[in-house]
């Protein structure tokens, strides 16, 4: 079973609208951290936000905040008022502890692209 | 400017060849990840290094092998190459504090196998 599962390959978003961008994770562990990064179309890799299993209250930066929900195992991220810079390809991970330390999974990335 | 540096930013190799990879972290940061981003495979989590010793082993071939110095910067050594290893390698630091929460990227290294 795929640890995280991105199902959404594209999205269009109007420029100053919120849009959604959905996650689901698989694990048995009750200790986990759940990311999301973007990746512009330059290649760098940028950390935008962190949620942990245990973390009561949902995370939010800046314009981004994730949609914990623990029961259905998703972490949707959420950007409001779009920008033409957020147009990027966006990944959901996620870190859990296994016996040789602790692993990441990636989903398989959504593309978002923001129209003026 | 993530602060990490990675360098060469493109290499270019052939099958059955050995490389290099470099990773520097930002300053003050312990803890070093690499990791593969390839069309077939996705992003994949290599290894990662915590103040000089191995903390963490993911999808990492036996060919494949890594080491952080004491200055903490980190090689990623790659042997035996194969067309699919061809893809871009990152490598991210962490502040200790973090606990790895927050993952700083370089820009990447291109590796072409042909």
């Amino acid at each position: 079973a795929q640890k995280i599962t991105q199902t959404q390959p594209g999205m269009f978003v109007q420029e100053k609208e919120a849009v959604t961008l959905d996650c689901t994770y698989d694990t048995s562990d009750q200790s986990y951290g759940l990311f999301w990064y973007k990746q512009p179309s330059s290649g760098e890799m940028i950390f935008l936000i962190y949620q942990g299993s245990y973390d009561e209250q949902n995370a939010t930066e800046g314009r981004y905040s994730l949609n914990f929900q623990k029961a259905r195992k998703s972490a949707n991220l959420v950007i409001s008022a779009s920008q033409l810079g957020d147009s990027a390809m966006y990944f959901c991970a996620m870190r859990e502890l296994s016996n040789t330390g602790n692993q990441f999974y990636f989903g398989t990335g959504t593309s978002l692209t923001v129209i003026p | 400017d993530s602060g990490v540096t990675q360098t060469p930013k493109h290499l270019i190799t052939a099958t059955g060849q050995r490389v290099t990879l470099r990773c520097s972290p930002r300053s003050g940061d312990l803890s070093v990840y690499w990791y593969q981003q390839s069309l077939d495979q996705g992003l994949q989590f290599l290894i990662q290094y915590y103040n000089g010793e191995e903390r963490a082993k993911g999808n990492i071939l036996e060919r494949f092998s890594a080491q952080q110095f004491p200055d903490l910067h980190s090689e990623l050594n790659l042997s035996s190459l194969e067309l699919g290893d061809s893809a871009l390698y990152f490598c991210a630091s962490s502040e200790p504090q973090t606990g790895g929460n927050e993952q700083f990227f370089g820009p990447g290294t291109r590796l072409t196998v042909l």
